[in-house]
C-alpha cells in the first residue's frame, strides 16, 4: 500500500497563472477529500467525492477553484487564475467510508503552494 | 453545521511534564477521531472513540470520550521531544470529517 500520493510536493507560481494539483488515493477507498491548511484557518475541507462523484463542494472558496475525479485512481484540484491568498498547503485524503467509524482518513504528503 | 472546538491553541511544556488537549462539539458525535501532524508533515490517524465514556490508551497517550459524546480529551503523560506536533480532533458531519483547530505542542528538553 503506497498510501495517498500527491504531486507536486511544492509549487511556486506567479499570480494569474493556472495551478493543477494531483492526487492518487489508496486503492479501494471510495471517498476522496481535498483540504487546505493555513495558519489562519486551519484545515478546511474544500470538496469531497464519493465513487468519483462530487458530493459537497461548499468549501470551495471561489469559482477560480475546480476539482475533478475522472476515475477511481486520480483527482485534480485546479486554481485558475491563482492569487497570493491561495498560498497554503493542500492535502488530499482518502477513506473507505467517509467520516464514519472505522474509516479514518489517510492523508497524502500535501502540496505546498506559493503564489507570488 | 457541525463545529468542533479545541483548546488550548498552543502549549509549551518541559520534557517530562504532562499535556492535555480538549475537544468540544456543538452536537452529539457518533465517533471522534484524533490525528497528529508533525512539523512539516501531514495529519496521521491516531485513534477513534465510539462509545459513551470510552477510554483508550496508547502507551503514554490516553484518550477519553465524554458520557454525552460531545467532548473528548487527549492526555500525554511525561511528554518526550518526539511528541511535538499538532494534535487534531475530528468529528463526522454526514460523510465529511470536521477538524478542530488543533493544539500545537512544543516540548523543551
Amino acid at each position: 500500500d503506497a498510501g495517498v500520493i500527491q504531486s507536486p510536493r511544492h509549487e511556486v507560481t506567479e499570480m494569474g497563472q493556472e495551478v493543477t494539483l494531483r492526487c492518487k488515493p489508496i486503492s479501494g477507498h471510495d471517498y476522496l477529500f481535498w483540504y487546505r491548511q493555513t495558519m489562519m484557518r486551519g484545515l478546511e475541507l474544500l470538496i469531497y467525492f464519493n465513487n468519483n462523484v462530487p458530493i459537497d463542494d461548499s468549501g470551495m472558496p471561489e469559482d477560480r477553484f475546480s476539482a475533478k475525479m475522472p476515475n477511481a485512481s486520480f483527482s485534480t484540484l485546479k486554481i485558475q487564475p491563482s492569487e497570493p491568498r491561495d498560498s497554503a498547503v493542500y492535502f488530499c485524503a482518502s477513506s473507505r467510508a467517509g467520516g464514519h467509524a472505522n474509516s479514518p482518513l489517510h492523508f497524502g504528503n500535501g502540496t505546498r503552494l506559493t503564489v507570488t | 453545521g457541525q463545529q468542533v472546538m479545541q483548546i488550548p491553541q498552543y502549549q509549551h511544556v518541559q520534557e517530562g511534564e504532562d499535556f492535555t488537549t480538549y475537544c468540544n462539539s456543538s452536537t452529539t458525535l457518533s465517533n471522534i477521531q484524533w490525528y497528529k501532524q508533525r512539523p512539516g508533515g501531514h495529519p496521521v490517524f491516531l485513534i477513534q472513540l465510539v462509545k459513551s465514556g470510552e477510554v483508550k490508551k496508547q502507551k503514554r497517550l490516553t484518550f477519553q470520550f465524554g458520557e454525552a459524546k460531545k467532548n473528548s480529551s487527549l492526555h500525554i503523560t511525561a511528554t518526550q521531544t518526539t511528541d511535538v506536533g499538532t494534535y487534531f480532533c475530528a468529528g463526522p458531519d454526514g460523510n465529511k470529517l470536521v477538524f478542530g483547530a488543533g493544539t500545537i505542542l512544543r516540548v523543551k528538553s
